[in-house]
């Protein structure tokens, strides 16, 4: 069985300051991981994800998120926050099995809040 | 915005109607899925197709019924539903690439659904 982990409910970060939202997995084979973020009354919007080659992935927004095989970790990262990033983060995973439907285990999710 | 529309986007219902949730999306893809999302809940899978055929049923009550007419149609018919059904029901759609890991999904605007 698979599964994600956000350790951290909320997150409150500085405007300006760096922004770190932690994830770690469990997952049979070559993990496919993923982030979103939802805002208030809205679906989840996509970030990025990591199927395979560098472990450094850059996504929307300056976001980027930091493979670690032996960590077991794929944590969402911003240099700069902004009052704007405030929001639900979603970790999410998919296990190296060829099997149709693309389904998806999310974590808890993490609220950030950036203040001025 | 994410190629995914869901209407209605709020519904009130009560334990005795039948009411029908609508996804539509415009992107091409071979996969839909709907999740449930509660507060201080993580997101719940609950039902996955792919390429029109159920892929995914996890354990749903039957009182959750869905539907897929096509590859850009997916429908949650719900009937004789309790309070605890009250939450965000969520569509979402992806090109499902087994062989590739998955590629992300689009999630629509979701249906805030509250039973009284």
């Amino acid at each position: 069985a698979q599964s994600v982990a956000q350790p951290e409910d909320q997150v409150n970060v500085a405007e300006g300051n760096p922004l770190t939202v932690k994830c770690t997995y469990s997952v049979s084979g070559n993990p496919y991981l993923f982030w979103y973020v939802q805002y208030p009354n809205r679906g989840l919007q996509f970030l990025l994800k990591y199927i395979t080659g560098d472990n450094l992935v850059k996504g929307s927004y300056g976001f980027e998120a930091e493979f670690n095989k032996s960590q077991t970790s794929f944590h969402l990262k911003k240099p700069s926050a902004l009052v704007s990033d405030s929001a639900l983060y979603f970790c999410a995973v998919r296990g190296g099995i060829k099997a149709a439907g693309n389904k998806l285990t999310f974590g808890g999710g993490t609220r950030v809040l950036v203040k001025p | 915005e994410t190629g995914v529309t869901q209407t209605p986007r709020h519904l009130v219902m009560g334990m005795t109607n039948k009411k029908s949730l609508k996804c539509e999306q415009h992107l091409g893809h071979n996969a839909m899925y709907w999740y449930k999302q509660s507060a201080k809940k993580p997101l719940e899978l609950m039902f996955v197709y792919s390429l029109e055929e159920r892929v995914e049923n996890n354990s749903v009550p039957s009182r959750f019924s869905p539907e897929c007419p096509n590859s850009s149609h997916l429908f949650l018919h719900l009937h004789t539903l309790q309070p605890e059904d009250s939450a965000l029901y969520l569509c979402a759609s992806s090109q499902d690439l087994p062989e590739r890991g998955g590629n992300e999904q689009f999630f629509g605007p979701g249906t805030r659904l509250t039973v009284l």
